[in-house]
């Protein structure tokens, strides 16, 4: 029962560097998750997704992007990384907005950009 | 403006008592649930209790359990008989318009 799974765990980046950090879940969750987290802070939302075909904006959108094209996976891509974008990624889903509609996270990626 | 807001940035109490972590959100919507999320130094996040407004009793698991004030907006989490194992950053979210907003955490310390 994998859940939500993240790679790379650990990723060191050049500034001007592209990437694409995966997450992929085997829940069958509708909704999706990036958030990153800098040291000692809270969780701050990149992007979501309430389903496949579907993506917005959410806190702290500026440098990434997003697709969700199956339900299953949700790729982050940084374009053109910057140090401000050294951080901790954790990708999630959850099932429903109802019901039992918590989030359930991956192990998280650490980003450095150097 | 901050939709969740945790006011103690850093706390620390002796092993078997009882602490309390504040947390106060914003929402216009009627029917929602609340979260608290316990981050150990694994950085792994993991689910506490859970609370959905409709429900005017307080959810509880085990030792931990939360005091709900629907009308102050206010969702605080009750430890009780801590352990070291508590030790962790504590996030509280409330999912509001299809996303899960998180606070900026209380890093909670359990003395030996």
């Amino acid at each position: 029962n994998a859940g939500v799974t993240q790679t790379p765990k650990f990723r060191i980046l050049k500034i001007g560097q592209s990437m694409t950090l995966q997450c992929t879940q085997d829940m069958n969750h509708n909704y999706m998750y990036w958030y990153r987290q800098d040291p000692g802070m809270g969780l701050k939302l990149i992007y979501y997704s309430v389903g496949a075909g579907i993506t917005d904006k959410g806190e702290v959108p500026n440098g990434y992007n997003v697709s969700r094209s199956t339900t299953e996976d949700f790729p982050l891509r940084l374009e053109l990384a910057a140090p401000s974008q050294t951080s901790v990624y954790f990708c999630a889903s959850s099932p429903t907005r109802t019901g039992y509609p918590e989030a359930f996270f991956g192990q998280g990626t650490r980003l450095t950009v150097v | 403006a901050q939709t969740v807001t945790q006011s103690q940035p850093e706390m620390s109490v002796q092993e078997a008592e009882t602490v309390t972590l504040s947390c106060t959100y914003d929402t216009s919507e009627s029917n929602y649930y609340l979260f608290w999320y316990k981050q150990p130094p694994s950085r792994q996040m993991i689910l506490v209790i859970r609370q959905e407004a409709y429900k005017q009793q307080n959810a509880t698991e085990n030792r931990f359990s939360v005091n709900f004030q629907k009308a102050a907006k206010s969702f605080s989490l009750k430890i009780s008989d801590s352990q070291l194992g508590d030790t962790a950053m504590y996030f509280c979210a409330v999912n509001r318009d299809d996303k899960i907003i998180f606070g900026k955490g209380t890093r909670l310390h359990i003395l030996p």
